[in-house]
């Protein structure tokens, strides 16, 4: 079983901060999503890593998926209280190139930024 | 976007009821799913199914069954439930098994 952990489980910060939120694991994953939730909804993929090494930007959102895939991390810029969420992680199982689609998802990161 | 809806935001049952949750998707996706979030414990699979009528488990399906009878549409059953059933259950749908996922607002059920 895939293993995904989440740190840290809390982040409590100021409007205008820098946070980094990581995913590690000790399996091999295809690909890695991050996702956002809000209280009372379900989570809304915020984007999909797919290479070692890869770095994507989404406004003040960095997510970098490891060369080894195996972690990854989220990284914000000048956090706003908009930001508050739940971030999770999920990983998408390898099997030797053939992907079963079971998504492990990480126990997930509550952030809150305080005006 | 894909628009996943669930037949209720918020159920109350008693143990031992047989209880379904209703999920409809729009997107025409083949893959879709149940997870159960708990504090602490993120989104752990109950079942998925990759095609009408198919059905796979997931990580924690016992006490739940599953009916896809339709493209659109992926039920969860609770045969007979149980308190340690309380839970926010999420279903969602994607494109490909690798594809982001499309949730739903979520049921939270409460069994008494």
């Amino acid at each position: 079983t895939q293993l995904l952990e989440q740190s840290p489980q809390f982040l409590s910060i100021q409007e205008g901060e820098n946070l980094t939120v990581y995913c590690n694991s000790s399996s091999v994953f295809s690909s890695l999503q991050w996702y956002r939730q809000e209280p009372g909804e379900g989570p809304v993929l915020l984007v999909t890593v797919v290479t070692g090494g890869e770095v994507k930007k989404l406004k003040r959102l960095t997510f970098q998926f490891g060369d080894a895939r195996k972690d990854s991390s989220l990284h914000i810029t000048a956090a706003q209280p908009g930001d508050t969420g739940l971030y999770l992680c999920a990983g998408d199982a390898w099997a030797g190139g053939t992907s079963y689609g079971k998504l492990t998802f990480g126990q997930g990161t509550i952030l809150t930024v305080h005006p | 976007d894909v628009k996943v809806t669930q037949s209720s935001r918020y159920l109350v049952k008693r143990t031992g009821e047989k209880v379904f949750l209703e999920c409809v998707q729009d997107m025409d996706h083949e893959n879709m799913f149940w997870y159960r979030q708990d504090p602490g414990l993120g989104l752990r699979l109950i079942y998925f199914s990759y095609d009408v009528k198919m059905k796979e488990k997931g990580d924690i399906p016992e006490g739940y069954s599953v009916s896809r009878e339709k493209k659109e549409r992926f039920s969860l059953i609770l045969e007979s439930a149980s308190t340690n059933q309380t839970s926010m259950y999420l279903c969602a749908s994607s494109l490909t098994g690798l594809s982001g996922r499309g949730f739903g607002p979520g049921t939270r059920l409460t069994v008494l």
